[in-house]
């Protein structure tokens, strides 16, 4: 099973500032790596897919990086709507998530 | 709108079996793989099973398997989760979700979800 790490496991941040969240996975995934956000009640949302692309009608503030066993989900100045919990997700061996960051309003 | 409604969660004791059902509208169901994740009280995301757009291959992961059974009734447009032998550690709000690439076998990312239904395990 490939294991997906997460850090930090909180960030504290205000809006307008500039979030950097990091996944390391246990094997290389190559760029099968997606970014899902979740607020508290909500359904994730599916945010970045093959490590770097946007679905249709998410902001251009979220952006991906990364191949092989390290990514990054960058939100380039924070929205109060932002705060919230991110995973990451691999589908190169079935499918695992990460244990997830909290981005929280400092 | 893009929707998927799951339904038949509830309360069962350890031993006990529950069928989750999920309807799909809006979209052609039986070209895309789906999706079930689950998310235990206070903690993170779990994918649990998935299956292909015709239904031939299904996928699970080990805490689930040979204890679920993920089937899809195309001509309905609707998905199903069948548990037995529940678990309390199975207690959790369960997801069901489309998948973002249609016409494979694969299940790869999930870019429509449900509201989820809850599923409590306990005595």
């Amino acid at each position: 099973e490939i294991v997906l790490t997460q850090s930090p496991a909180t960030l504290s941040l205000s809006p307008g500032e500039r979030a950097t969240l990091s996944c390391r996975a246990s094997q290389s995934v190559s760029s099968y790596l997606a970014w899902y956000q979740q607020k508290p009640g909500q359904a994730p949302r599916l945010l970045i897919y093959d490590a770097s692309n946007r679905p249709t009608g998410i902001p251009a503030r979220f952006s991906g990086s990364g191949s092989g066993t390290d990514f990054t989900l960058t939100i380039s100045s924070l929205e109060p709507e932002d705060f919230a919990v991110y995973y990451c997700q691999q589908r190169m061996n079935w499918l695992t998530f990460g244990g997830g960051t909290k981005v929280e309003i400092k | 709108e893009v929707q998927l409604v799951e339904s038949g969660g509830g309360l069962v004791q350890p031993g006990g079996s529950l069928r989750l059902s999920c309807a799909a509208s809006r979209f052609s169901f039986k070209s895309y793989a789906m999706t079930w994740v689950r998310q235990a009280p206070g903690k993170g995301l779990e994918w649990v099973s998935g299956i292909s757009a015709s239904g031939g291959t299904t996928y699970y992961a080990d805490s689930v398997k040979g204890r679920f059974f993920i089937s899809r009734d195309n001509s309905e447009n609707t998905l199903y989760l069948q548990m037995s032998s529940l678990r309390a550690e199975d207690t959790a709000v369960y997801f069901c979700a489309k998948d973002l690439k249609g016409n494979t076998a694969l299940v790869t990312y999930m870019d429509v979800w449900g509201k989820g239904t809850t599923v409590t395990v306990s005595s």
